[in-house]
């Protein structure tokens, strides 16, 4: 099965600075990828994801980069805030019928000092 | 929209007991997905339904837990008997259904077994 490998599992920088969180997976067969912000207490909020075909994708201060043939994807946040403080997780997902099975990164604790 | 409404939030229960989750989904949401999570890891797919069939359970521990989506809308997980090693946080997800589509997830119910 898809195995996915999320590093660093704590990163902490200070506000205004840039973080990169990268990801790994296995399965050739994967082709969409989101990314998830969870706080304490909640379920995990998607924050931007990318598909297969496009390389990179950007929304205000987030960006995803995507590359296929080393198998690998990160999430790029600039200039982050205290609010960005949270567990960011990286998923996987493949096609299975007529639906996706994703598999989850075991997160990095992000951790924004003001 | 109301999102994945889940409940209850918590549950203690001693091991050997039995607990049952509830989840509704976002209206109109075809596909359903619980998850185990683990303190400090990401979420585990245990079951992933299509409207009221089972497209993965995989990684359902079968001899203990038990899942179903009455109708196509509500679904309930359940599990007996309880192990210590079922601590964890029960997440539920719902997406339109379809490939690339990202997952909503309810708060989760927080299970701690004595």
């Amino acid at each position: 099965g898809e195995n996915v490998e999320q590093h660093p599992s704590t990163l902490s920088v200070q506000e205004g600075d840039s973080a990169v969180i990268k990801c790994t997976y296995s399965d050739s067969a994967s082709n969409y990828f989101p990314w998830y912000k969870q706080e304490l207490g909640k379920g995990p909020q998607l924050i931007i994801d990318i598909r297969s075909n496009v390389g990179e994708k950007k929304d205000q201060r987030i960006a995803v980069t995507l590359n296929k043939t080393a198998k690998h994807f990160s999430l790029h946040i600039t200039e982050t805030q205290p609010e960005d403080s949270a567990v960011y997780f990286c998923a996987a997902s493949k096609a299975s019928g007529g639906s996706y099975i994703p598999t989850f990164g075991r997160g990095t604790s992000l951790i924004v000092h003001p | 929209e109301a999102g994945v409404a889940q409940s209850p939030r918590y549950k203690i229960i001693e091991k050997r007991q039995s607990v049952a989750f509830w989840c509704n989904p976002i209206s109109g949401h075809a596909t359903l997905y619980w998850y185990q999570q683990i303190l400090g890891q990401g979420p585990k797919l245990l079951i992933q339904f299509q409207n009221n069939g089972v497209v993965d359970d995989s990684q359902l521990p079968k001899d203990r837990f038990s899942a179903e989506r009455l109708k196509g809308v509500d679904s309930t997980l359940k599990i007996q008997p309880a192990k210590l090693e079922d601590s964890a946080v029960y997440l539920c997800a719902s997406s339109l259904g379809g490939t690339e589509q990202p997952q909503h997830f309810g708060d989760g119910t927080r299970l701690s077994i004595l």
